[in-house]
């Protein structure tokens, strides 16, 4: 069974410009997550998709983070303008059912970005 | 505010010998309990839950301990090997709600 796939593993760019990231989740994973892990601390998640639908973006930065997940597979995340803050890795994770505590989270491998 | 704690940012434990990693929580209302294992350049893979109406989960070399209480858990492995030098997070939820986790320990297995 294939695992969570992200891409790009790595990016840099300047502050003020724009990155998206991408992530390909299970196959029939029902639910999608995108997390935030700055260096020395643990992950942090920014939005939970369940389906094609938002259940949680609480912690997502809305002024300048925006993600989709338009046809319920495959999801986009999107910083417009990054901040310096923002060097982080961004780590997707998809489950089966996503509505229990219980339901196991699969990540991929993450994306490195650093905003200089 | 940091609900999930993990203290000790590094361990090194020799080959063999048991590790013990430990966590604590804030929110008496979390009632599940995981322990992820972080490789550099992966994601995190799960490793081992435990619910809060249990006080112990065990599989394998791995064994997970709940004390409500003091609102601690800990991961025991015994014996330690080399493959299991990683970073160690726990986490934590209530309900269906997203999970909080903590910062990670480094383990490092001598040889």
């Amino acid at each position: 069974e294939a695992g969570v796939a992200q891409s790009p593993r790595y990016k840099i760019i300047e502050k003020r410009q724009s990155v998206a990231f991408w992530c390909n989740p299970i196959s029939g994973h029902a639910t999608l997550y995108w997390y935030q892990q700055i260096l020395g601390q643990g992950p942090k998640l920014l939005i939970q998709f369940q389906n094609n639908g938002v259940v949680d973006d609480s912690q997502l930065p809305k002024d300048r983070f925006s993600a989709e997940r338009l046809k319920g597979v495959d999801s986009t995340l999107k910083i417009q303008p990054a901040k310096l803050e923002d060097s982080a890795v961004y780590l997707c994770a998809s489950s089966l059912y996503g509505g229990f505590s219980t339901d196991t989270q699969y990540f991929g491998p993450g994306t490195r970005l650093t905003v200089l | 505010d940091q609900q999930v704690k993990q203290n000790s940012p590094s361990l090194s434990v020799q080959e063999g010998r048991i590790s013990i990693l430990n966590c604590d929580y804030t929110n008496s209302m979390f009632d599940y309990f995981l322990w992820y294992k972080k490789y550099p350049a992966e994601g995190p893979t799960f490793l081992i839950s435990i619910s809060s109406i249990k006080d112990k989960n065990e599989d394998g070399r791995f064994t997970v301990f709940l004390n409500k209480s003091a609102k601690h858990l800990s991961l025991h492995i015994v014996p330690s090997q080399p493959g299991d030098s990683a970073v160690y997070f726990c986490a934590a939820s209530q309900g269906a709600q997203k999970l909080v986790f903590g910062q990670g320990t480094r383990l490092t297995i001598n040889p």
